[in-house]
């Protein structure tokens, strides 16, 4: 199957300053990847989808002033964490898929800890 | 709003035996389900998936039972091992292009 790698696994951060989540496609292109957020003994809940060369679509409730998503290429999404506060603490995870399998192939999730 | 699955339950099985993991989902219209394995701290792993066309599938001790008249999906996983124990999540596919719900999961201890 395809590879979905994130950076970093994990970070803690300062509550104010930005943090910058990498989803990077290994070994295939992805014109559109997702991010989701999981809380600790929760689901899965979709934030945004990215899309290459445009703007991400978000999900009702999420802010995307607050989390900036850039698509820059086939093979990288970004999240950004602005301004990052205690309760901005989650499980982010990316997903993209290819043009040949069906199935989503998953990043292996960066844990933020915002103190 | 959409959502598949209703609760975070946990399954307690001995090694060994069989294990049924169910789920529901609410959008009649959604044509593909997976299920994905996820062991703490990372991200979901792929387990089988079935289309809205097949009520089952099997695949390496794993299969997916699809009822499409009651929207639920169950995933049975044959002679449990200690390796099995994670999170279950079931997921449906809203978009072409993998945009999934995720339903609340449900947590599997294997006893040995």
């Amino acid at each position: 199957g395809a590879v979905v790698s994130q950076h970093p696994s994990w970070v803690i951060c300062k509550s104010g300053t930005s943090v910058k989540i990498e989803c990077r496609s290994l070994d295939f292109q992805a014109t559109t990847m997702f991010w989701y957020r999981q809380f600790p003994k929760q689901s899965l809940m979709l934030m945004a989808t990215s899309n290459e060369g445009s703007k991400a679509t978000y999900e009702q409730g999420v802010e995307k002033d607050k989390f900036l998503i850039n698509h820059a290429s086939l093979t990288l999404s970004t999240l950004t964490v602005t301004s990052a506060h205690p309760e901005d603490s989650s499980f982010y995870i990316c997903s993209a898929g290819n043009t040949v399998d069906t199935e989503a192939f998953f990043g292996q999730g960066t844990r933020l800890t915002v103190v | 709003g959409e959502s598949v699955g209703l609760h975070l339950p946990t399954l307690s099985v001995q090694e060994g035996d069989n294990s049924i993991i169910n789920c529901a989902y609410s959008n009649s219209a959604s044509d593909y389900f997976i299920w994905y394995k996820q062991e703490s701290g990372k991200g979901p792993q792929f387990i089988i998936d079935i289309r809205s066309n097949m009520d089952k599938r099997q695949g390496q001790r794993v299969t997916v039972l699809l009822n499409k008249t009651v929207k639920h999906l169950s995933l049975q996983i044959a002679a449990t091992q200690p390796g099995d124990s994670a999170v279950y999540f079931c997921a449906e596919n809203i978009q072409y292009g993998n945009k999934l719900v995720f339903g609340a999961g449900t947590i599997l201890r294997v006893k040995s």
